[in-house]
């Protein structure tokens, strides 16, 4: 398997834009989650699916970020109007079901500046 | 909810020294504490576990301790090495597939 895949891999974007991130986890996983990393709030969840259907949404920043699911394959976050300070390191990682292991796999990320 | 402090939030310590970093968490409902090292400009990774039934795990140089008392587990490294240096994150989760990461360590081994 080629793990998680994401894309792109940075973007660049003015404020105001519409920035889309893209992710497909590892086949077979149930779990998917959509990170953030800035070094001032560190590593935090933002949202998770389990069977493509939206857990907790609760680390979401505001109404300015949506996620979806649409299939088991493939998951997007979705910034519209971006701002400067959505720049950071967007990760996504899939996992198993918890009762079968806990482990979450990390894609490569999507480092995002927003000028 | 569950939160999750861990310190100290920068380690430097000497090629073949040991390193500890510490985390405590706040729901005794936690059962899982997965510990991940990540490495500059990379993705973060799993490299030990231990679930709330059990004190203690070891593998190879790294070990982490639970103490469910007290809320707290720590990861141990023994013999450092340079290619130690990173930062270690923490994390504990409830039986849902939620995790709630600590702040992270930066470990630098100097040669």
């Amino acid at each position: 398997d080629a793990g998680v895949i994401q894309s792109p891999r940075h973007e660049v974007t003015e404020m105001g834009q519409e920035v889309t991130l893209r992710c497909k986890p590892i086949s077979g996983h149930d779990y998917l989650f959509w990170y953030r990393q800035t070094m001032m709030r560190g590593l935090e969840l933002l949202i998770y699916f389990n069977n493509n259907v939206p857990i907790d949404d609760s680390g979401m920043p505001e109404d300015r970020f949506s996620a979806k699911m649409p299939n088991a394959s493939f998951s997007t976050l979705k910034i519209q109007p971006s701002e400067p300070r959505d720049s950071a390191v967007y990760f996504c990682a899939s996992s198993l079901y918890p009762g079968q292991g806990y482990e979450q796999y990390f894609g490569p990320g999507t480092r995002l500046t927003v000028t | 909810g569950e939160n999750v402090e861990q310190h100290p939030s920068t380690l430097s310590v000497q090629e073949g020294d040991s390193a500890v970093i510490k985390c405590t968490y706040s729901d005794s409902a936690s059962n899982y504490f997965p510990w991940y090292k990540q490495e500059l400009g990379k993705r973060p990774q799993l490299i030990i576990d231990i679930r709330s039934n059990v004190g203690e795990k070891k593998d190879q140089r790294i070990a982490v301790t639970l103490n469910k008392t007290a809320k707290h587990f720590s990861l141990h490294i023994t013999e450092t090495q340079p290619e130690d240096s990173a930062v270690y994150f923490c994390a504990a989760s409830l039986n849902t597939g939620k995790l709630i990461f600590g702040q992270g360590t930066t470990l630098q081994v100097k040669p």
